[in-house]
């Protein structure tokens, strides 16, 4: 595709509930990464994937959130159990994974845990 | 300390004059330095990306790195209103694959 496709775009949620979050990277990119960003703040690192090697799990906050990535392509993010602190703008980016190839991020999805 | 410093801002310029927003990183060792721009309620998008010592041009936009000082900064010429938007730094750490390090971001305001 011509870029990095999240969706939804926007999920309300309540607390206590699970939720999956897509992304659909560039085609041809190796590398998906997961950050989230909370409102007014930086953004927080979460998983990344790169080809066939073990993902880098070091930024999840917690064991409720877990992601796969299917075929090398298609990724899910998973929250289980949302907390009303997970609100916050889930970013997908993808990038060739090579050397200093920049990030190219997608539009996003809100997250909102009520 | 944090692997990625900014001033948060806001910075605020008149329209026409030269924005200049700074950074600083922890990784002495960190090879790729990267600004993006993030309007309100976007998604970040890339601006500029710098490897090596120096001064890097993309029609408006410089960017300039000293590995020696750890400093990344993005000066920006005959700032528009349209520039006004959050400005994150990132650098790709040492031993961290792909992944990058983001500041918190720079609040830039161009004024008419």
């Amino acid at each position: 595709g011509a870029g990095v496709s999240q969706s939804p775009s926007n999920k309300v949620t309540e607390k206590g509930k699970d939720v999956e979050l897509r992304c659909d990277p560039i085609s041809g990119h190796t590398a998906l990464y997961w950050y989230r960003q909370s409102l007014g703040q930086g953004l927080e690192f979460l998983i990344y994937f790169q080809g066939n090697s073990a993902p880098d799990k070091s930024g999840l906050p917690s064991d409720r959130f877990s992601a796969e990535r299917t075929g090398g392509s298609v990724s899910t993010l998973t929250i289980q159990r949302t907390q009303q602190e997970d609100s916050a703008v889930y970013l997908c980016a993808s990038s060739l994974g090579q050397g200093a190839s920049p990030l190219h991020f997608g539009n996003g999805t809100r997250l909102t845990v009520t | 300390q944090k692997e990625v410093e900014q001033n948060s801002g806001p910075l605020s310029v008149p329209e026409g004059a030269i924005a200049s927003l700074n950074c600083t990183y922890s990784d002495r060792v960190s090879q790729s330095f990267f600004w993006y721009r993030q309007y309100s309620g976007k998604s970040p998008e890339l601006i500029m990306s710098i490897y090596s010592n120096g001064d890097k041009e993309d029609g408006r936009f410089t960017a300039q790195l000293n590995k020696a000082s750890q400093y990344v900064s993005l000066l920006i010429r005959d700032s528009q209103p349209s520039d006004s938007a959050t400005y994150l730094c990132a650098c790709r750490p040492t031993g961290g694959g792909n992944k990058l390090t983001f500041g918190t971001g720079t609040q830039l305001k161009v004024e008419l």
